[in-house]
């Protein structure tokens, strides 16, 4: 994989449901992987940022975890809110100064 | 914290005009700031990094003349495009990182500016 790719491209649940989605990135070269949200008109946030292959991050509804030898990473979200609707985007950081992102995952959340 | 602030956010200019974005890390020291361009349905295509008192280091197909990047201080770094054509017209968003961690730290996002060139 040359580039860094996300699937589902977009995705719809309903409130409540859980969720996950996928970033796939090239495994050669790695040196940390992060996932942001971004929000209709508001700037992306970091969520992660994650180095070590098996390594699994929390925050609140929403987790990581990543597989370096393979090149993905999935982002979950439990339970999903209406305020959970955003673009979630990985980015595969190859070097100090090197930082690839992906097209993006928006998920939308059905009251 | 963390808080980054990006301005214009909006620019409507007649083709030839050069356009300045500045980017600004209003809390923090950000040694390295990143510049991206969006185009409709698609990523964040990074265009340049600019470590601060270095010029920048812009990625395979960004034309440096065309697009002037200065980071003068640890707060400030602009974007210049230069006689915009419509060509040009996109979002343009920058983001800021600080020191540290080698390099292994979120970026700080500004909140991005239209450009739209007549």
């Amino acid at each position: 994989i040359l580039n860094v790719e996300q699937s589902p491209q977009s995705l719809h649940v309903q409130e409540g449901d859980s969720t996950n989605f996928t970033c796939s990135f090239p495994s050669s070269n790695f040196y940390a992987l992060h996932w942001y949200r971004w929000e209709t008109a508001k700037s992306p946030e970091a969520l992660f940022v994650m180095t070590l292959n098996g390594d699994e991050k929390k925050k609140g509804r929403i987790s990581a975890t990543l597989n370096t030898k393979e090149g993905y990473s999935y982002l979950y979200i439990k339970g999903s809110q209406p305020e959970d609707s955003a673009t979630y985007l990985c980015a595969s950081q190859t070097s100090y100064d090197k930082v690839i992102f992906g097209p993006g995952t928006s998920l939308s959340v059905i009251p | 914290g963390a808080v980054v602030s990006q301005h214009p956010s909006w620019v409507i200019c007649k083709s030839g005009t050069s356009v300045k974005i500045e980017c600004r890390s209003l809390d923090f020291q950000a040694t390295t700031m990143f510049w991206y361009r969006q185009f409709p349905k698609q990523s964040l295509m990074l265009m340049a990094t600019s470590n601060e008192g270095s010029k920048a280091t812009y990625e395979q197909g960004v034309e440096k003349d065309k697009f002037l990047i200065n980071h003068a201080s640890l707060t400030l770094s602009t974007l210049t495009v230069t006689s915009a054509h419509p060509e040009d017209s996109s979002f343009y968003i920058c983001s800021a990182r600080a020191r540290g961690r080698g390099g292994i730290q979120p970026q700080h996002f500004g909140d991005g500016t239209r450009l739209s060139i007549l």
